[in-house]
């Protein structure tokens, strides 16, 4: 299985800043995804991020508060724009391997403090 | 809509009291329910994949099942370090988007 590493592990951010969080893959992956889980709840989807196109972002999340960038197959990276407390949360990246791309597995995610 | 509920929320047993995880799901159409554990302050550690009702799969002292409404997580004998989040996930054949249940926490007391 892919081994993933993130960065910054964790941080303390001033309302109104955006942080860049970086995800990056001790293999080739195509298919990258971007999750946030909210604290004592369970991990919801924001985007999908493939090689070669946009991101493609789930109900209720938008590009302009959270681009993302994936210039390759091993590398990507989630920004929180203009952060509030409600930003507050960990995130995740995963990527999906296996047969079909049926199994999914993550890094040890960023955690994130809005004040 | 795609869903996914665990039960219980929370699960406390003593070292080698075997029970059972739940974890129901509606989905348009099954393209495979998945099993994660989660340690706190880290990512979800991949478990199991189901694909069909009446397959099984084992990994030391977890089994899981499947059928076409719910899938369980048997711990069998469990152990202290056996306690985490344990996760129940599904996604459809429409895409490779993976709808997470809010999961069950599993205390093992020695």
């Amino acid at each position: 299985s892919a081994v993933i590493s993130q960065k910054p592990s964790r941080d303390i951010c001033q309302r109104g800043t955006s942080l860049t969080i970086q995800c990056q893959v001790d293999s080739q992956v195509t298919m990258m995804f971007w999750y946030r889980q909210q604290p004592g709840q369970s991990l919801t989807l924001i985007a999908t991020a493939n090689q070669g196109s946009e991101a493609t972002y789930e109900s209720g999340f938008v590009i302009d508060k959270f681009p993302i960038s994936r210039p390759n197959l091993t590398f990507s990276t989630l920004t929180v724009s203009n952060m509030s407390p409600e930003d507050s949360s960990i995130y995740l990246c995963s990527v999906a391997q296996g047969a079909g791309n049926n199994e999914q597995f993550f890094g040890p995610g960023t955690r994130l403090t809005v004040l | 809509e795609d869903q996914v509920t665990q039960s219980p929320e929370a699960l406390r047993l003593q070292e080698g009291e075997s029970s059972s995880l739940n974890c129901s799901y509606t989905v348009s159409g099954l393209r495979g329910l998945f099993w994660y554990r989660q340690d706190p302050g880290k990512g979800p550690e991949f478990l199991f994949t189901l694909y069909s009702a009446g397959e099984e799969k084992e990994k030391e002292r977890l089994k899981a099942t499947l059928t076409k409404k719910e899938s369980f997580l048997h711990i069998t004998a469990p152990k202290p370090e056996d306690s985490a989040t344990y996760l129940c996930a599904v996604a459809n054949t429409g895409g490779f988007k993976t709808i997470f249940g809010a999961g069950t926490r599993l205390f093992v007391k020695a």
